[in-house]
Order: structure tokens, then C-alpha cells, then sequence
């Protein structure tokens, strides 16, 4: 069935750097999508959203970019830090009342200092 | 921000006992709530979803009368594991949406371990 994917399971940086972490959806009729950090033995973590109107929402030190033409979604990290360690999950809501989030796979996100 | 939890935090139990997870909307109502279940390196799939007062949709795949699902008032909602097995062992997530906004908020998950 349709989901939302992750690109790469796994992305290591060194402290400082910029993160990038990559997300592909399927379903075009989505209108919302939603970053995740899920730090080991706890619950997600809100980090930024974006509508479907959209194409790119800041936030502290971090960015989301949606490209709509090619269901493309990404989480821009600034100056990524050791605290920042962690698993990412972009999810999506395909506009339908009530309906919940659908999770993709998540990026395992380690920085190193 | 809003805030969900979730009670226990942890819990082992024997295989072929029930036990029930319980998830509240702290300073929020939650008219809508959903239980999620993530296994070990594995992102979270949807298990439920519940109405105040209304009987659980469940995922396909999903066993109603061995998940069964209470949302009774607009703030808590309850996951009963029936008959446990050991591979009902999980982490279980709560989320809670108030109306008809987007945002779902999260509770810190329940860790069930089935021996």
C-alpha cells in the first residue's frame, strides 16, 4: 500500500555540520506532513511542520523543504550537535478527517564530536 | 504545548495474562485518540483509532478482541493487551487530537515485555 519512506536508514555528521534528512511520499493527496525526533525509550518528539501550501517552513535551526512535484521532503538540521542524536520520522496526514498520521521508516541520525 | 501520558511507563507481565495501558490528555480533550505500536528499530504503525465514545477503528491486521480500546471521556483513553504472547511485546504509543485540528501529541509510550 502507499506510505511514507525514508531514503537512507542511517546518516552520521560531525558536530557542526549541516544535516540533511531525506523523505519520499506517495500519496499526492497528503496536505500535511510533520517531522519527528524519537530519542531511544521515549515517545516523538515534534520538531516542525509544513502544509501543502508550502514549500518551505523554518524553524530554529531547523528547515523543512516539500516538493510537491516530486513527493519529496526533507529536515534541514544547522549546526548539528551531539544532542541531536537520534531517530527521524517524517509523517504525513492524507487529508482526511479523522485520519491519523502515517509514519515512514526513519533516518538514525548520529553526530559525532 | 499539549501533553499526553501515558501509565505504566513499563510493564512485564506473563504470557496469557491482560494488561492495560492507559493514555491521558493532560490540559487538553482529546476527541479523537490513536494507539500506535513500534517494534524494535522499526518506525510506529498505526494500530487504532478511537472517537469519544465511540467504538475503535482498527488497521487491518489488527486483532480488536485482543487490543481492546476504551476512549469513555475525552481524556483518557485505554489499550487492554489480552492473552499477551510473547511477540505483543512493543513499545506502545498514545497520540491525542483535539478536534478537528492536524497536530497529533504524543505520549512517551508504554514498554510491554511478554515472558
Amino acid at each position: 500500500g502507499e506510505s511514507v519512506g525514508l531514503h537512507l536508514p542511517t546518516l552520521s555528521v560531525q558536530e557542526g555540520d549541516n544535516s540533511i534528512i531525506n523523505c519520499a511520499y506517495s500519496n499526492s493527496a497528503s496536505d500535511y506532513f510533520i517531522w519527528y525526533k524519537q530519542e531511544s525509550g521515549k515517545g516523538p518528539q515534534f520538531i516542525i511542520d509544513i502544509r501543502s501550501n508550502m514549500d518551505k517552513r523554518q524553524g530554529q535551526r531547523v528547515t523543512v523543504l516539500l516538493n510537491k512535484t516530486v513527493k519529496h521532503l526533507s529536515l534541514q538540521i544547522a549546526a548539528t550537535q551531539p544532542g541531536d542524536s537520534a531517530v527521524y520520522f517524517c509523517a504525513e496526514n492524507r487529508n482526511q478527517a479523522g485520519t491519523a498520521l502515517i509514519f515512514g521508516k526513519g533516518t538514525t541520525l548520529s553526530v559525532s564530536s | 504545548g499539549a501533553v499526553v501520558s501515558q501509565h505504566p511507563s513499563w510493564v512485564i507481565c506473563k504470557s496469557g495474562t491482560s494488561v492495560k495501558i492507559e493514555c491521558r490528555s493532560l490540559d487538553f480533550q482529546a476527541t479523537t485518540m490513536f494507539w500506535y505500536r513500534q517494534f524494535p528499530k522499526q518506525s510506529l504503525m498505526l494500530m487504532a483509532t478511537s472517537n469519544e465514545g465511540s467504538k475503535a477503528t482498527y488497521e487491518q491486521g489488527v486483532e480488536k478482541d485482543k487490543f481492546l480500546i476504551n476512549h469513555a471521556s475525552l481524556t483518557l483513553s485505554t489499550l487492554t493487551v489480552t492473552s499477551a504472547h510473547p511477540e505483543d511485546s512493543s513499545f506502545y504509543i498514545c497520540s491525542g487530537r483535539a478536534g478537528a485540528i492536524d497536530e497529533q501529541y504524543f505520549g512517551p509510550g508504554t514498554r510491554l515485555t511478554v515472558t
